[in-house]
């Protein structure tokens, strides 16, 4: 299986919303990133779990949470956005870093 | 840091062969990858090259001159469906994040 998988494809909430991201791969890669995307934009690194453990964090606001349930799962909690964070998140997972797999991505709007 | 330079746009007809050049300025040079980013879709890796040369994949082919802090991609026998963004990318220290340039939009017309 050479797929990564995101859920949503799309999602709509408040700015008081809680909601949750979720991402998935079997390909067993040891390193799995977010990153947000705005139209026009190359993608923007977020975060990157390797080997389950947060190794970077991009300065991103907190109302971004990242969670590495396991090894083939990673989720992004999202809580009191704001309508400038409306972007497309895409998921990531890789084994070397250089070649990095993509999951079709959550758009996201904030209202 | 890290910074990495390719243009902004690029026209070609079908049938025809483009090349989408990178430079790049980074503190330590791991290699160079290319993803093509279809509108609405996910970015695809299309190759790495680590050192010097040209590697060919199929239509597509990636080249880098690391003296000269540079790379292409070579697109031949042009379709339609190439019609996408393309970005250049540089591992950072660790390979554990990825520098991406701005993007070059490909469009290919009939």
């Amino acid at each position: 299986d050479t797929e990564v998988t995101q859920t949503p494809k799309h999602l709509v909430m408040g700015m008081t919303n809680k909601k949750s991201l979720k991402c998935e791969q079997h390909m067993g890669h040891r390193a799995m990133y977010w990153y947000k995307q705005k139209a026009k934009k190359p993608p923007e690194l977020m975060f990157v779990y390797s080997y389950e453990k947060l190794s970077i964090n991009e300065s991103v606001p907190s109302r971004f949470s990242p969670e590495c349930p396991n090894s083939s799962l990673l989720n992004l909690h999202l809580h009191a956005l704001q309508p400038e964070d409306s972007a497309l998140y895409l998921c990531a997972s890789s084994q070397t870093g250089s070649e990095q797999f993509f999951g079709p991505g959550t758009r996201l709007t904030v209202l | 840091g890290q910074s990495l330079e390719q243009p902004s746009e690029v026209t070609a007809v079908e049938g025809a062969i483009v090349q989408i050049n990178c430079t790049y300025q980074t503190s330590g040079f791991y290699g160079l990858s290319w993803y093509q980013q279809h509108d609405g879709g996910a970015p695809t890796f299309l190759s790495y090259n680590a050192l010097d040369g040209l590697e060919e994949t199929g239509r597509f082919s990636s080249f880098l001159s690391r003296s000269d802090s540079y790379g292409y991609l070579l697109l031949q026998e042009l379709q339609m469906k190439d019609s996408a963004s393309y970005f250049c990318a540089v591992p950072d220290r660790g390979y554990n994040k990825l520098i991406f340039g701005a993007g070059t939009r490909l469009a290919v017309h009939p």
